[in-house]
């Protein structure tokens, strides 16, 4: 089964350090999606990319946050600096939809970067 | 942003009995989608019924739809133990940029 491959599973570092997570879609999927999930806020989106171009990222905070996708097999998230607060699972997941909705087909989620900032 | 909302939000039930939860949701959707997440993995996709569709069935698994009370249920049959998880629904709004809202989840436990 095609699978969405996530890396690091687990990070550990102290607050201001500088944090890349990295995703590789399920190939031919033309939408990825940036998840994080924590037990207050449960799953926020935080932003999507359709055929390699961001389209939402207004769920992510600007100043320390960035998401590109370099190629259509890699997607990365970097926090920096990071804080305390940004620990959280964040998850990517990918999807193949049509037109604008991105909603309107299932989401094909990996097993996420669990993250802890010190 | 509209969110699904899941009730009851723990269930503990024993092995072989029937397990359902329900989703209320506030505004007009596209579709509605229910996910599966284990412990320490991620959401996996169970099925989507769309809003003209009121149940839909896939292997043990039983969904509902009732758009004028706007809310679903999924129901589980014949629970085993490795159905134990946490399920989400998620809803996709009519309008605006459709991206799917994920509620909070309910954790289901199947005792064996």
């Amino acid at each position: 089964d095609a699978r969405v491959t996530q890396t690091p599973r687990h990070k550990v570092t102290e607050m201001g350090q500088e944090v890349t997570m990295r995703c590789q879609p399920i190939l031919g999927h033309n939408t990825v999606f940036w998840y994080r999930q924590t037990m207050m806020q449960g799953l926020e989106l935080l932003a999507y990319f359709r055929n390699r171009a961001p389209l939402d990222d207004s769920g992510m905070p600007k100043d320390r946050f960035s998401a590109e996708m370099p190629d259509a097999t890699l997607a990365t998230l970097k926090i920096q600096p990071s804080e305390p607060r940004d620990s959280a699972v964040y998850f990517c997941a990918s999807g193949l939809v049509g037109g604008d909705r991105v909603g309107n087909q299932p989401q094909h989620f990996g097993d996420g970067t669990r993250l802890s900032i010190l | 942003s509209q969110q699904g909302e899941e009730d009851p939000q723990a269930l503990s039930i024993q092995e072989g009995e029937n397990a359902t939860m329900n989703c209320s949701y506030k505004t007009s959707i596209n579709n509605l989608q229910w996910y599966r997440q284990n412990s320490g993995r991620g959401l996996v996709h169970l099925i989507l019924i769309r809003s003209n569709e009121r149940e839909k069935h896939s292997g043990r698994l039983r969904v509902t739809l009732d758009t004028s009370k706007k809310s679903s249920s999924l129901l589980i049959t014949a629970s085993r133990a490795a159905d134990t998880a946490s399920y989400f629904c998620a809803t996709a709004p009519i309008w605006g940029n459709n991206r799917l809202a994920f509620g909070k989840g309910n954790q289901v436990v199947v005792i064996p």
